[in-house]
């Protein structure tokens, strides 16, 4: 089976703009979650979506917002970007069964300048 | 509170030599564990993850870990380093409090440098 693709792999953008960033699950994976990770803040959980439904979020505040598809197909959206949402953005996807395993994907690199 | 916490920064190990990488957490429940490796500019790898069952688990490229409850630790090991081993590694446990089971929290991540 093909892995979790993100789309783009690198971003550029400036203060104030807005930023969607795409996730493709593994085929069968109805889970997608993304987590933020930064040098001084580590990996963070930003949100899970189940069934196109968003099942848990993290402490993030309402400018991070994301969706899923029928398809399971997720994407996660950022407005109103500040310096400090400079990160890697990685999303991550499983079967949602007990035990399962999250599998990630590469990466989106967001640059705010 | 739920927590992950990886106690070194940085570990080095010289090639060929066993290598641990530490991890400790608190969780109230039965924990699920897991350790990924992460290479530069790469996403997150699963290497092995504790359920339940035997407490040493067996993982992906010759890693192993054991889960020790008395301790609230689950160390990462390999019995013989290779320098392709040097990359950062994550500890993470799930959230318990959260639906489903894919809410993590992971460890700040410790960086293994296998010289040669």
């Amino acid at each position: 089976k093909a892995g979790v693709t993100q789309t783009p792999r690198y971003l550029i953008k400036t203060r104030g703009q807005q930023v969607t960033l795409s996730c493709s699950p593994i085929s069968g994976h109805r889970s997608v979650s993304w987590y933020q990770q930064t040098p001084g803040q580590g990996l963070q959980f930003l949100f899970e979506y189940f069934s196109e439904t968003q099942r848990n979020k993290g402490n993030f505040p309402g400018r991070f917002s994301g969706r899923q598809f029928s398809n399971s197909r997720s994407e996660m959206n950022v407005s109103t970007l500040e310096l400090g949402d400079s990160a890697l953005y990685l999303c991550a996807s499983s079967e949602d069964r007990e035990g399962d395993t999250q599998y990630f994907g590469p990466g989106t690199r967001l640059t705010v300048l | 509170a739920q927590s992950v916490a990886q106690p070194e920064d940085q570990v080095n190990v010289a090639e060929g030599n066993p290598l641990t990488v530490k991890c400790t957490y608190s969780v109230s429940g039965n924990p699920y564990l897991f350790w990924y490796v992460q290479y530069p500019n790469r996403g997150l790898q699963f290497l092995l993850k504790y359920i339940t069952g035997d407490n040493l688990v067996k993982g992906s490229y010759g890693f192993e870990a054991e889960f020790n409850k008395s301790q609230t630790s689950f160390h990462l090991k390999k019995p013989s380093a290779l320098v392709s081993d040097s990359a950062l590694y994550f500890c993470a446990v799930r959230d318990v409090r959260a639906g489903g089971y894919n809410k993590l929290i992971f460890g700040a991540g410790t960086r293994l440098a296998v010289h040669p």
